[in-house]
């Protein structure tokens, strides 16, 4: 069964740099025919989509982030990351990485922006 | 980019109530449309794909319809863990957007 963790900091200073990983296990990474997904959840709020990627390196961003943002896939280490520029409160959030295809999600972390 | 609105934001049911929720797109989405249930502090939970195929392992009273911009899930018969938030988000274009959220609660 396919399984997805996030790894990375949950406390990140405004102005700096978010970064999360993604690793996958139990699947491939490498399939051609779906995309891995990072989605947030601002607290007591909806899920937002941030970004997609694909195996051949195709990338869509989010509109408001695109300028912030960059997702990059490593198949040989089987995982993929999430950088996020620039942050600010308002990126305080529960950050999930997914394969929505098939329904494969994280478990979620929890990142604050905070000084 | 594609609007996606629910109704209601909320409701309250019982046990064993028939339970229908419906989103709607901004424009026509054909049948990528997906069913999420989220419970408090845990992930999200597909419920259906392509707007009416189940998800394994799903219960069977959990179901979707429609097509282009109307779309409905039902659960049948509601049962006790059933209580939580269920959004529809839709992948036909980029940015893939969700809606809001219906929370279903215990009357």
């Amino acid at each position: 069964q396919m399984q997805l963790r996030e790894s990375g900091p949950g406390l990140v200073k405004p102005s700096e740099t978010l970064s999360l990983t993604c690793f996958v296990s139990g699947g491939s990474i490498s399939r051609s025919d779906y995309y891995w997904g990072w989605f947030r959840q601002p607290p007591g709020k909806g899920l937002e989509w941030i970004g997609s990627i694909y195996y051949d390196g195709r990338t869509y961003y989010d509109r408001p982030l695109k300028s912030r943002v960059t997702i990059f896939l490593d198949t040989s280490k089987k995982n993929f990351s999430l950088k996020l520029r620039s942050v600010t409160a308002a990126d305080t959030a529960v950050y999930y990485c997914a394969r929505p295809f098939g329904g494969f999600w994280g478990q979620g972390t929890l990142v604050t922006v905070s000084s | 980019a594609i609007q996606m609105t629910q109704s209601p934001p909320s409701l309250s049911a019982s046990v064993g109530d028939r339970v229908t929720i419906t989103c709607r797109a901004s424009q026509g989405i054909s049948n990528n449309l997906d069913w999420y249930q989220q419970k408090p502090g845990r992930a999200p939970k597909l419920l259906i794909y392509g707007a009416s195929s189940l998800q394994s392992g799903v219960p069977s009273r959990f179901s979707g319809s429609g097509f282009g911009t109307d779309f409905t899930l039902t659960i049948s018969s509601l049962q006790p863990e059933d209580f939580a938030t269920y959004f529809c988000v839709q992948d036909f274009d980029y940015p893939i957007t969700f809606g809001p959220g219906t929370k279903v609660d215990i009357k």
